[in-house]
This record gives C-alpha cells, sequence and structure tokens, in this order.
C-alpha cells in the first residue's frame, strides 16, 4: 500500500500521559500535514512541513503539542501530559509541491486518541 | 480568516433522489475550493475540486460549480446510491501554504 499510514490506529491514555503519533507521508511527497478532528466537526489544521521545515503552526497547537519531521520522511506528533480536551482523530496528509499545484491533500485514516 | 460553512446535517434521502448540499466560503484570495468524502471507517478522499471561477468539478456522478459571485460551492447529484452514504466536506486551499480549511461536515444517509 502506497497511502499514508498512520501508527497506532487507536490510543487510550489517561490524563497526564504522553502520547506520540507517527506518520508515514506517500513517499515522493515533501509537504505533511497534520490535521485534529473532533466528533461531528471538520478536520482543523495544526501544522505542516516542507520536507523537514516546520513552516507553521496553528494557534491550537499548544505548547504542549510538538511535531517533528526529522529527515523530511516521517513525521512524529507528540502530546505531553495530555488533557481530556485532546481527544480527537488526529489526521495526517501529504502532497507534492508543483508550481501549478492545487491544494489536493492526500490522508491518512487517522489515529484516534481517548484520554480518560 | 478563510472559513467554509456547509449546510448543518443529517441529510437523509431516499435511493434515486436529487442531492444538494450547500457550501458557502469566505476568502481573502482565490482559493481552490474541494470536496472530500469520508466513508465508514475510511480516511478522506478527494471527491472533487475546482480551482478558478466557473470552472466545474465533477466525479462519480457529483458535480460542483465555483461561483465566485455568490462565493459557493454546491454539491449536486441527480440520483444517489446507498453506496453515496457518507459525511462530505467542503473546504478551501490558499495558494501559499495550500492548507485546507474545511467545513463542519454534512453527513448524508440514503435508504434504499
Amino acid at each position: 500500500d502506497t497511502g499514508v499510514s498512520q501508527d497506532p490506529r487507536h490510543k487510550i491514555t489517561k490524563r497526564g500521559q504522553n502520547v506520540t503519533f507517527r506518520c508515514d507521508p506517500i513517499s515522493e511527497h515533501n509537504r505533511l500535514y497534520w490535521y485534529r478532528q473532533t466528533l461531528g466537526q471538520g478536520p482543523e489544521f495544526l501544522t505542516y512541513f516542507q520536507n523537514e521545515a516546520q513552516l507553521e503552526k496553528s494557534r491550537l497547537l499548544s505548547n504542549r503539542f510538538s511535531a517533528e519531521r526529522p529527515k523530511g520522511s516521517f513525521s512524529t506528533l507528540e502530546i505531553q501530559r495530555t488533557e481530556q480536551g485532546d481527544s480527537a482523530m488526529y489526521l495526517c496528509a501529504s502532497s507534492i509541491l508543483y508550481t501549478t499545484n492545487t491544494g489536493e491533500l492526500f490522508f491518512g485514516e487517522g489515529s484516534r486518541l481517548t484520554v480518560l | 480568516g478563510d472559513s467554509v460553512t456547509q449546510m448543518e446535517g443529517p441529510v437523509t434521502l431516499s435511493e434515486e433522489a436529487f442531492l444538494t448540499i450547500n457550501c458557502t466560503y469566505t476568502a481573502t484570495g482565490y482559493p481552490s475550493l474541494f470536496w472530500y468524502v469520508q466513508y465508514p471507517g475510511e480516511g478522506l478522499q478527494l471527491l472533487l475540486k475546482a480551482t478558478k471561477a466557473d470552472d466545474k468539478g465533477s466525479n462519480k456522478g457529483f458535480e460542483a460549480t465555483y461561483r465566485k459571485e455568490t462565493t459557493s460551492f454546491h454539491l449536486e447529484k441527480g440520483s444517489v446510491q446507498v453506496s453515496d452514504s457518507a459525511v462530505y466536506f467542503c473546504a478551501l486551499s490558499d495558494r501559499g501554504a495550500q492548507k485546507l480549511v474545511f467545513g463542519q461536515g454534512t453527513r448524508l444517509t440514503i435508504n434504499p
């Protein structure tokens, strides 16, 4: 399968614990995006990378959240000291930057976080 | 900032009915517009797109026309099937970061 893959698919944790999600984008894609989706809402942008550079972070991304893409390939999203409000689906998407790119993103199936 | 507003769901129709899901947007520039679909248990998939005013995107019998004068991108299908049951998201993409801004989604259920 050459699509975007995310791991784990579901994580249940206790409040105050740290969690990390991994995203493997489509191999030739140089842009990688993280979104958060809560029940009944559309995905909300968190951050994006072009190669290994993190170019933009949303104000939704508190200082408990950190994302990395160290070699410009896979990415990790870490949430420290989780809170119940962090419970959501975390989506990863990738795309390839062309000058004529119209902005289509390819999404993974998501990592669902439940904080007890 | 940029935003997208979709008609509220859920929407329930009978098979072969006509479908319209309304979508309007607010943007400072000239965004590209998209409809994404999320089938049960699956990731978001691009359904169709339009990149400039008056463009019509189409796929799998669905259509949407980019209307700059009304800032709208309504999704239509002439005859829906049970397999169209899913959540539909309207989205726009700015031309810089090209990050997507999504509407809240509309859940569609088609009964046989």
